[in-house]
């Protein structure tokens, strides 16, 4: 069965580069997550997207933005990257059916040096 | 605002042992609970998705309890493996506003062979 897929699995980047996180999420969900897992941390939400408009707003750094497209896929644009920003990005999507909960995808795991 | 507590935050048992892992949540007012695994460094997979209007969820030796009104769900592991050694993460869903997850803090868990 088709999961959510992310790219890349592994970005580093250096401070004050821009770095574009991309999340396909499963055939026929509507709704993408972002969310933001530090070190030793649980994931924090960051942003969602419900039939391409801004659903939600979690504690996402205005330095980050984040759209999603015609075709469902969705992505996180970061800027100005600082050290504190290294941590898995992980993307979840879900259907109209609640009854499924969310299906995560395997993260993107971004290094700032 | 919703909270999620995880106890305990790490657990060290035996190979073999039944254990019991806790998910506390403060506003009731749930659309579901899910419980994921998550190795280091890893994404997260899917346990077990429990609907606010079920009492328990089992998959193998994994079973899952929700307690809406008291704001609780139990992860009973049966028989311990070595192999189950990871992060154990509850996630609400919530109904206040859109929809989305709310993590708890965690339970690292490691079984000693």
């Amino acid at each position: 069965a088709a999961g959510v897929i992310q790219s890349p699995r592994h970005l580093i980047k250096e401070k004050r580069e821009t770095a574009t996180l991309k999340c396909y999420p499963i055939p026929r969900h509507d709704t993408v997550y972002w969310y933001q897992q530090g070190p030793g941390q649980d994931p924090q939400f960051l942003i969602s997207f419900y039939e391409k408009m801004q659903s939600d707003k979690g504690s996402i750094p205005d330095r980050f933005s984040a759209q999603q497209f015609s075709d469902y896929h969705s992505e996180l644009n970061m800027s100005s990257l600082e050290l504190g920003d290294s941590a898995l990005y992980f993307c979840a999507s879900r259907g109209q059916d609640r009854l499924y909960g969310y299906t995560f995808g395997s993260g993107t795991r971004l290094t700032v040096v | 605002k919703q909270e999620v507590t995880q106890i305990p935050a790490a657990l060290s048992v035996p190979e073999g042992e039944n254990l019991v892992l806790n998910c506390s949540f403060t506003d009731s007012a749930i659309y579901n609970l899910q419980w994921f695994r998550q190795d280091p460094g890893k994404g997260l997979t899917s346990l077990l998705l429990i609907q606010s209007s079920q009492r328990e969820q089992t998959s193998g030796r994994l079973n899952a309890s929700l307690d809406k009104s008291s704001g609780r769900s139990t992860l009973y592991i049966a028989a311990s493996q070595p192999g189950d050694s990871a992060t154990y993460l509850c996630a609400v869903g919530t109904t206040s506003g859109t929809y989305k997850y709310i993590f708890g803090t965690g339970t690292r868990l490691k079984v000693l062979a």
